[in-house]
């Protein structure tokens, strides 16, 4: 069954520090790939998406996201993160076959001022 | 409307009460899915529609669940003699078109139900 893993329940970050947050999923076909993120009171929001091309993918606010396909991950990175940042952030995949978004379990990021 | 709206934003059910939690997608909207997300945890897939067929269920975890859509637009989500287990955020999105095509999905504020 398909499934997705952030390796990181809970990562503790100083301003303009750099993030790199892990996703791995588990499915042998064609995926796209997503990270959305939740900031405290508000609803999910894309941040980026991999359908195919280029397997650098930027996204908003600086976040970027780099597919490698042999190593069935997707992880997210962001050079600088900013206090603004402090959310919780989410990997899903969606297979071709299934059409289902399945999300992993989630990252908090808590950054300090 | 400008994005995914749902109703009611809290809704604090008895134990056995029935409750019905409504989703009205970005107009135009074809596809809509449902989720639950548990406190700390991801959104779990639950059902998910195409205009007015529901083409996947298998998430619904019991027979007590029960999602509609029945003019393609608005869709209802109903749980039955809710059980204390069934607390969570319940987040309805909507994208375009198939997702799998490249549509973003995009989620409302969702509805909190607290099972006493």
């Amino acid at each position: 069954a398909q499934s997705v893993s952030q390796h990181n329940h809970h990562v503790i970050l100083s301003e303009a520090a750099s993030l790199e947050l892990g996703c791995n999923y588990s499915y042998g076909g064609t995926v796209n790939l997503f990270w959305y993120v939740q900031y405290p009171g508000q609803h999910l929001q894309l941040l980026l998406k991999y359908f195919s091309g280029d397997p650098l993918v930027k996204g908003i606010k600086g976040f970027e996201a780099e597919f490698i396909k042999s190593k069935f991950s997707f992880n997210l990175r962001k050079p600088s993160v900013q206090w603004s940042d402090t959310a919780e952030y989410f990997c899903a995949v969606i297979s071709s076959n299934t059409g289902k978004l399945i999300f992993g379990q989630g990252t908090t990021l808590q950054v300090k001022p | 409307g400008a994005g995914v709206s749902q109703s009611p934003r809290y809704k604090v059910a008895k134990r056995g009460q029935d409750v019905a939690l409504r989703c009205d997608p970005i107009s135009g909207h074809v596809s809509l899915f449902w989720y639950q997300q548990a406190l700390g945890q991801g959104p779990e897939f639950l059902t998910y529609f195409q205009n007015e067929a529901q083409l996947d269920k298998s998430g619904l975890p019991s027979d007590r669940f029960f999602a509609e859509r029945p003019e393609g637009s608005v869709s209802t989500l109903k749980i039955q003699r809710t059980q204390q287990e069934d607390s969570a955020v319940y987040l309805c999105a909507s994208s375009l078109g198939e997702a799998r095509t490249g549509n973003t999905i995009y989620f409302g504020e969702g509805s909190w139900l607290t099972v006493v």
